[in-house]
């Protein structure tokens, strides 16, 4: 099935430790993005990238790398120095014309 | 700075009533503007979307409408259903590639 795929659904993580959320689609988009949603708040960006090996910081990206190697991957990884790394993440992607950005079903990352 | 502000924060109706949800963005340049709906657990799924030189899009019992002088835009969902039950999230365009989100609409459609 077409779609964006991410892993792992739920993943805690220790304290001072990195961890790398994995998200994959096969729509054949140019565009992908992250996006970091807590409870009572909507979406906001932490990186996004355009094309293969090249990506921008969204407005949340303190704490958080990404790399895009390949155009159907785009892995994110919250690292130790993201002070409250506990939320919801969503993987997406559009067209380079971007008009509809689709997301993915979401990565729950518990820090314990 | 970019930003858009959806009112209301939650919304409980009556199956059958009409819902309405309401967003106001900051940047005239702004020329695209999605609803998504996520249900408890999921990710968003697009459900409407309109664009600056439309003012209005129905789609079945779903429909959004633009007006940019005021800089503003709505969902309205008629006949409401259980189904319907959701947060519905709307959005604006600035930048090429870049959305930005209001902060949701918890719906409650009461049997």
């Amino acid at each position: 099935d077409g779609g964006i795929t991410q892993s792992p659904k739920y993943l805690f993580r220790k304290e001072g430790q990195n961890v790398t959320l994995s998200c994959e689609q096969n729509l054949n988009h140019d565009a992908m993005y992250w996006y970091r949603q807590d409870p009572g708040q909507g979406l906001r960006l932490i990186y996004y990238s355009q094309i293969v090996n090249d990506f921008q910081k969204g407005d949340i990206a303190e704490g958080y790398s990404v790399s895009r190697e390949k155009k159907e991957s785009f892995p994110l990884t919250v690292t130790s120095a993201q002070k409250n790394p506990t939320a919801f993440y969503l993987c997406a992607s559009s067209t380079s014309e971007v008009n509809t950005i689709y997301f993915g079903e979401g990565s729950w990352l518990t820090v314990v | 700075g970019e930003n858009v502000e959806q009112h209301p924060s939650t919304l409980s109706v009556q199956e059958g009533d009409s819902a309405v949800i309401k967003c106001t963005y900051s940047d005239s340049a702004s020329n695209y503007f999605p609803w998504y709906k996520q249900e408890l657990g999921k990710g968003p799924q697009l459900i409407i979307d309109i664009r600056s030189n439309v003012g209005e899009k129905k789609d079945q019992r779903i429909a959004v409408t633009l007006n940019k002088t005021a800089k503003h835009f709505s969902l309205h969902i008629t006949e409401t259903q259980p189904e319907d039950s959701a947060v519905y999230f709307c959005a604006a365009r600035w930048a090429s590639y870049k959305l930005i989100f209001g902060s949701g609409t918890r719906l409650l459609v009461r049997p």
